[in-house]
């Protein structure tokens, strides 16, 4: 079935530095994604988002690639902060009024200080 | 109000108890979602609400029944579960079905233990 999973299950960066979370898709059909950050006891946040008409995307400290050719996605954080630290997970949403969002396997970010 | 409210964030039922999840967003939101989350695991979608009307049912066993009594509220109601249903409970809203725009918002869950 289809499915959008993460490289690596678990990543540590050094404060200050920066990151990159990646993300694979298998549905090539998906056009839309989101990147949604847990923190322990919480609820997803949102991070950031991007359509397949996009291949970059920036925010606060953080920007979105989507390369379409390949399914990949990833996630990059600028000058991490303690408070980065988190499981991120990126999801996945197939034709616009189509309601399943689909989240990939998440990878956690530590932050070393 | 940009939040989704879950009660209670702490559960615990025996499997011949019946309970109710609840969860609330005053942000005009038209679509709401329950997710079950397992530990180490991404969540997974149950059900989704789109104008106060179940249009998805993800192959949820009838001991779990959402009702949406009106465009803010959700509720899911447990009954006799099994210990392999505890898991964090999430529930969300979008603006629109597929979370187009800002994605989807979260609340913080409910923690249920089955005993």
């Amino acid at each position: 079935g289809e499915s959008v999973g993460l490289h690596l299950p678990t990543l540590s960066v050094q404060e200050g530095d920066n990151s990159i979370i990646n993300c694979a898709y298998s549905n090539s059909a998906s056009d839309y994604f989101i990147w949604y950050k847990q923190e322990s006891g919480k609820g997803p946040q949102f991070i950031i988002d991007i359509r397949s008409n996009m291949d970059k995307r920036q925010g606060q400290r953080v920007t979105v690639l989507l390369n379409k050719t390949v399914k990949h996605l990833s996630l990059q954080i600028a000058a991490t902060q303690p408070g980065d630290s988190a499981v991120y997970f990126c999801a996945e949403n197939a034709n616009f009024g189509n309601e399943k969002l689909t989240f990939g396997t998440g990878t956690r970010l530590t932050i070393i200080p | 109000d940009t939040e989704v409210t879950q009660t209670p964030k702490h559960l615990v039922m025996g499997m011949t108890n019946k309970k109710s999840l609840k969860c609330e967003q005053h942000m005009g939101h038209r679509a709401m979602y329950w997710y079950k989350q397992k530990a180490k695991k991404p969540p997974e979608l149950m059900f989704v609400y789109s104008y106060e009307k179940l249009s998805i049912n993800e192959s949820v066993p009838s001991r779990f029944s959402p009702e949406c009594p009106n465009s803010s509220l959700l509720n899911l109601h447990l009954h006799a579960l099994q210990p392999e249903d505890s898991a964090l409970y999430l529930c969300a809203s979008s603006q629109w079905a597929g979370g187009r725009g800002n994605g989807y918002t979260f609340g913080s869950g409910t923690r249920l233990t089955v005993v």
